[in-house]
């Protein structure tokens, strides 16, 4: 089984520049997750698609950060114009179901995307 | 607001002795809790969860106890082995929310 699959590995822009990744999810995983995992900090939730709809995007910021679903399956995180305090590694995961507990919820993780604002 | 904490942001250990991983959360509605495992330049991996119904879990060399009162959970490695060297994040969610809260994670060390 494919995992999911992120792109690209490392980034590095200047400030107000803009920039995009790219997610695969695992194939017939309905739920997508974008986090934002700054140095010596876990994991913060930035977004969740449930299949090609947004199910929480309560930490995005969203005068500067976009998220899309295409058709369910991929998706892609942009950030338009960059800070300084977006330095940070973008994981994409997914898992087949989200029911807040039990079987079939953990997520699985792609590599991260390393984004160095300068 | 930190809702999990990991207290502990490393660990060293002797090869073949036991690993205790601490996490401590302070939101009641929390019912199930992972732990994840992170290798440098990695994504992290889905190691071990367990449901607020039970109070251990275990999987080989893993097991995950779970203290509703305290409102905290351990991971105990036995025998802990080099290749366990990795950061460790515990995770919670409550089956009345829709995300995973992380913490901050423990870099264990197992020294051959």
């Amino acid at each position: 089984e494919a995992g999911v699959a992120q792109s690209p590995r490392y980034k590095i822009i200047e400030k107000r520049q803009s920039v995009a990744f790219w997610c695969n999810p695992i194939s017939g995983h309905a739920t997508l997750y974008w986090y934002q995992q700054i140095l010596g900090q876990g994991p913060k939730l930035l977004i969740q698609f449930q299949n090609n709809g947004v199910v929480d995007d309560s930490q995005l910021p969203k005068d500067r950060f976009s998220a899309e679903r295409l058709k369910g399956v991929d998706s892609t995180l942009k950030i338009q114009p960059a800070k300084l305090e977006d330095s940070a590694v973008y994981l994409c995961a997914s898992s087949l179901v989200f029911s807040g507990k039990g079987p079939n919820t953990e997520a699985f993780f792609g590599q991260g995307t390393r984004l160095t604002v300068v | 607001d930190q809702q999990v904490k990991q207290n502990s942001p490393s660990l060293s250990v002797q090869e073949g002795r036991i690993s205790i991983l601490n996490c401590d959360y302070t939101n009641s509605m929390f019912d199930y809790f992972l732990w994840y495992k992170k290798y440098p330049a990695e994504g992290p991996t889905f190691l071990i969860s367990i449901s607020s119904i039970k109070d251990k879990n275990e999987d080989g060399r893993f097991t995950v106890f779970l203290n509703k009162s305290a409102k905290h959970l351990s991971l105990h490695i036995v025998p802990s082995q080099p290749g366990d060297s990795a950061v460790y994040f515990c995770a919670a969610s409550a089956s009345t929310g829709n995300q995973f809260y992380f913490g901050t994670g423990t870099s264990l060390t197992v020294i051959p």
